[in-house]
């Protein structure tokens, strides 16, 4: 089946610093894999997308590299800001399943602090 | 216009009540989607309209009946629910079928008492 494995939180980092949040899927077919993010009391954004493999996404200072070979789409920036704080989803979708699902990880809260 | 619309922003609601989100898109987009997510958890899917009609019911008591009037607007009526009911319902919309790439509306945070 289809899942998402995204690492545990809260992440807690000072402005400036490196960030990094795994995440690892299973997939029958050939998904695309995606981030979004969530702003306190918004809805999700779509932060950044691949859809095949070795493709990366990126957006915003985000990138996320699409790793068929370890299942991962780890999700990086280079230096957090303050601005960044809000919870991350990792979440894959499987064209060849037909599916309309998104399957979403548990979400990564990241507070960057000045 | 890039963006998925969800009014109200808040309701709160008693458990006799009866009442309807609305969320609309002008996209062009051909799918429609309702999640549901509780505090600190990622969105569930509920609902997904695929050309204005129902494709996916994952589950969903019947508290709970989706409608599609047209290609841009999808509605969640709500009657008699219950307290743990309570949540942020996301609308999102997608270009395919298939879920590629969805985009989400701001939500509607619901209160039952």
């Amino acid at each position: 089946g289809n899942s998402v494995t995204q690492m545990e939180g809260p992440v807690t980092l000072s402005e400036e610093a490196f960030l990094t949040i795994n995440c690892t899927y299973t997939a029958t077919g050939y998904p695309s894999l995606f981030w979004y993010v969530q702003y306190p009391g918004e809805g999700l954004q779509l932060l950044l997308k691949a859809t095949k493999a070795d493709d990366k996404g990126s957006n915003k200072g985000f990138e996320a590299t699409y790793r068929k070979e370890t299942t991962s789409f780890h999700l990086e920036k280079g230096s957090v800001q303050v601005s960044d704080s809000a919870v991350y989803f990792c979440a894959l979708s499987d064209r060849q399943t037909g599916a309309n699902n998104l399957f979403f990880g548990t979400g990564t809260r990241l507070t960057v602090i000045p | 216009d890039t963006e998925v619309t969800q009014t109200p922003k808040h309701l709160v609601m008693g458990m006799t009540n009866k009442k309807s989100l609305k969320c609309e898109q002008h996209m062009g987009h051909r799918a429609m989607y309702w999640y549901k997510q509780k505090a600190k958890k990622p969105p569930e899917l509920m609902f997904v309209y695929s050309y204005e009609k129902l494709s996916i019911n994952e589950s969903v008591p019947s508290r709970f009946s989706p409608e599609c009037p047209n290609s841009s607007l999808l509605n969640l009526h709500l009657h008699a629910l219950q307290p743990e009911d309570s949540a942020l319902y996301l609308c999102a919309s997608s270009p395919e079928t298939s879920g590629i790439e969805q985009y989400f509306g701001p939500g509607t945070r619901l209160t039952v008492t």
